[in-house]
């Protein structure tokens, strides 16, 4: 268990729904960043939040949103899904920023549009 | 962001030595070296971090050139579990707004 927990693990749903993935970072850790990872695409940088407020946005489409709340959990939301958004989403956290380290992900979420 | 270059692929035999090697001919000097590795259906795994000197853990340890230009993750002993793509990926401090930029990373193979 890397401390990093994303729910659900699987998500199976059909084109033009709409999902939300859940990230709970590891304890004390203020930074939370989304990654999409595709078999043609490798790791993508979608977005990074720093407790509670946006700080950096990589390759988010505008069909996706998130947000961090105020007990530092986040949320990816996925809306009008097409077959292409399937793919592997990863949540990560970092710890505050006067200490330089790596970032523990978390096992992901295997998401599949049917 | 600046861009690091890897092989694609590399080869090793249980119980030896592997060094995975990195170019990163355009690095700032407030750039650390970070290295992940990512088994098949799993989240990345943080491995290891340096700015200028070399670093050792429990898992592996971390060469940098001289004039940082490149680096390379040392195992030690390769098994079995240690197969994995190794990500080698510059970060800027938390301060500038550092995040991690993965490419296409080296898929390390070991033969038993």
């Amino acid at each position: 268990d890397s401390g990093v927990t994303q729910t659900p693990k699987h998500l199976i749903t059909a084109t033009g729904q709409r999902v939300t993935l859940r990230c709970s970072p590891r304890s004390g850790d203020l930074s939370v960043y989304w990654y999409q990872q595709s078999l043609d695409q490798g790791l993508q940088f979608l977005i990074q939040y720093y407790n509670g407020e946006e700080r950096a946005k990589g390759n988010i489409l505008e069909r996706f949103s998130a947000q961090q709340f105020p007990d530092l959990h986040s949320e990816l939301n996925l809306s009008s899904l097409e077959l292409g958004d399937s793919a592997l989403y990863f949540c990560a956290s970092s710890a505050p920023p006067n200490r330089e380290g790596g970032y523990t992900f978390g096992s992901g979420t295997r998401l599949t549009v049917v | 962001d600046a861009k690091t270059t890897q092989p694609n692929s590399m080869e090793s035999n249980e119980e030896e030595p592997v060094h995975l090697p990195c170019n990163h001919s355009t690095i700032s000097g407030t750039d650390y070296i970070h290295w992940y590795r990512q088994l098949p259906s799993q989240g990345p795994e943080y491995v290891i971090h340096g700015l200028t000197s070399n670093v050792n853990n429990r898992m592996a340890s971390l060469a940098i050139a001289e004039d940082r230009k490149s680096s390379t993750l040392i195992l030690h002993r390769a098994t079995l579990r240690d197969a994995a793509v190794y990500y080698c990926i510059l970060r800027r401090s938390y301060n500038q707004g550092g995040k991690l930029i993965f490419g296409q990373g080296t898929e390390l193979s070991v033969k038993p």
